[in-house]
């Protein structure tokens, strides 16, 4: 079963407006979580670490203040897209792993933005 | 910096016969290598992993990938394929700890009946 759940599956949204995406490991604590992005037909880039308790380390090129990460439990990390605009348009996938070295990471579902 | 590469875009194969979509990689160490399926609007699916050990993994829906050291691949392979397996495949590497995952580009297997 899904051990990563990501909410919600799909959002549109006004320019402008800000969205929250939501990223729960649902049996394990994650001290980091990891965020993509994904472009159509593109691979997944990775957007930033996100860090419970801590700030959130960004990929060069992101933005902080417009894609604001919270990690505020070890269960628990959030994405905000802040006013958001066409562009932003995508589809946001988060990730988490068990500790060790050859844990696999696992993904949520994914978000897909739509900004109107 | 590690990065991972998949040298097909695309790769069609008829069901039944066997299919293998290509990866290779870079680390500066020892690599750790995972390989994820995802279908339409959903995220990924872990499909297998090579840490150490036996060169040949098995993995979920009768996937194996077979890590190469002196070329530096770890190429997917299924004996038999599904249309079912048709989905987008990515290649990725780690670098250990608790670090992000790298992918390549992603290939897309579509297997026809």
């Amino acid at each position: 079963g899904a051990v990563v759940s990501q909410h919600p599956s799909r959002v549109i949204c006004k320019s402008g407006t800000s969205v929250k995406i939501e990223c729960r490991s649902l049996d394990f604590q994650a001290t980091t979580m990891f965020w993509y992005r994904q472009f159509p037909k593109k691979s997944l880039m990775l957007m930033a670490t996100s860090n419970e308790g801590s700030k959130a380390t960004y990929e060069q090129g992101v933005e902080k203040d417009k894609f604001l990460i919270n990690h505020a439990s070890l269960t628990l990390s959030t994405l905000t897209v802040t006013s958001a605009h066409p562009e932003d348009s995508s589809f946001y996938i988060c990730s988490a792993g068990r500790t060790g070295d050859s844990s696999p990471l696992h993904f949520g579902n994914g978000t897909r933005l739509t900004v109107t | 910096a590690q990065s991972v590469a998949q040298p097909e875009d695309q790769v069609n194969v008829a069901e039944g016969n066997p299919l293998t979509v290509k990866c290779t990689y870079s680390v500066s160490g020892n690599p750790y290598l995972f390989w994820y399926v995802q279908y339409p609007n959903r995220g990924l699916q872990f499909l297998l992993k090579y840490i150490t050990g036996d060169n040949l993994v098995k993995g979920s829906y009768g996937f194996e990938a077979e890590f190469n050291k002196s070329q530096t691949s770890f190429h997917l392979k299924k004996p038999s394929a599904l249309v079912s397996d048709s989905a987008l495949y990515f290649c990725a590497v780690r670098d250990g700890g608790n670090t992000p995952l790298v992918f390549g580009k992603g290939t897309r297997l579509s297997v026809i009946a």
